[in-house]
């Protein structure tokens, strides 16, 4: 299995910019999560899909971000417009949940997307 | 809501000594999962062991356990046998286990750095 994949790896830009990353959950996880990683905040939860329906958002800093998970196997984070205060390494993680009495799944992370937005 | 404290934001451990590094944790729902992450200077997520709030047992996974207290709510990582590989920043985090509320929400974080 490859993992989570995430793209790009880096990715540089100026404000004002509009900022895609993507992610490809493992084959068969029901489960996909996006997430935040900055010095001073740690890692933040942004988003997370069941059966791609976002589920949580309130993660979402500002109406400037927005997620979609348009099938099983593709999910999208955009930043527009870009702003330095965004600039992070942004996960995605994916699981298998099957919830019930066998409990909550682990998460497989992606490598991340650093954002640097000058 | 959710709430992971890790008190310790960097530690200090002599190779091949053992280490705790302490995670507490607050949540009103009785079917829960605790877990811990190992990120590397590389920056990825590596899992290294679960907990349910169920399992009667500690978890062990090779070198990690994991000392759960139920009623205190806490969930430390014990590393035995250190080795300078596991210098790298600790994550603890937590799950409930309802389907539509099962986000994972992690600690600060603790440094651990091994000493030759």
């Amino acid at each position: 299995d490859a993992g989570v994949i995430q793209s790009p790896r880096h990715e540089v830009t100026e404000m004002g910019q509009e900022v895609t990353l993507r992610c490809k959950p493992i084959s068969g996880h029901n489960s996909l999560f996006w997430y935040r990683q900055t010095m001073m905040r740690g890692l933040e939860l942004l988003i997370y899909f069941n059966n791609n329906v976002p589920i949580d958002d309130s993660g979402m800093p500002e109406d400037r971000f927005s997620a979609k998970m348009p099938n099983a196997s593709f999910s999208t984070l955009k930043i527009q417009p870009s702003e330095p205060r965004d600039s992070a390494v942004y996960f995605c993680a994916s699981s298998l949940e099957v919830g019930g009495p066998l409990g909550p799944s682990v998460l497989t992370f992606g490598a991340g997307s650093r954002l640097t937005v000058l | 809501a959710q709430k992971i404290t890790q008190t310790q934001p960097g530690m200090f451990v002599q190779e091949k000594e053992a280490v705790t590094l302490d995670c507490t944790y607050d949540t009103s729902d009785p079917s829960y999962g605790l877990f811990w992450y190992k990120q590397p200077s590389s920056g990825e997520m590596i899992f290294l062991i679960y907990q349910g709030s169920y399992d009667q047992q500690n978890a062990t996974e090779g070198r990690y356990s994991l000392n759960f207290q139920k009623a205190r709510k806490s969930a430390n990582l014990v590393i035995s046998a250190s080795q300078l590989g596991d210098s790298a920043m600790y994550f603890c985090a937590m799950r409930e286990a309802s389907y539509n509320n099962n986000d994972m929400r992690f600690g600060a974080g603790t440094r651990l750095t091994v000493k030759p």
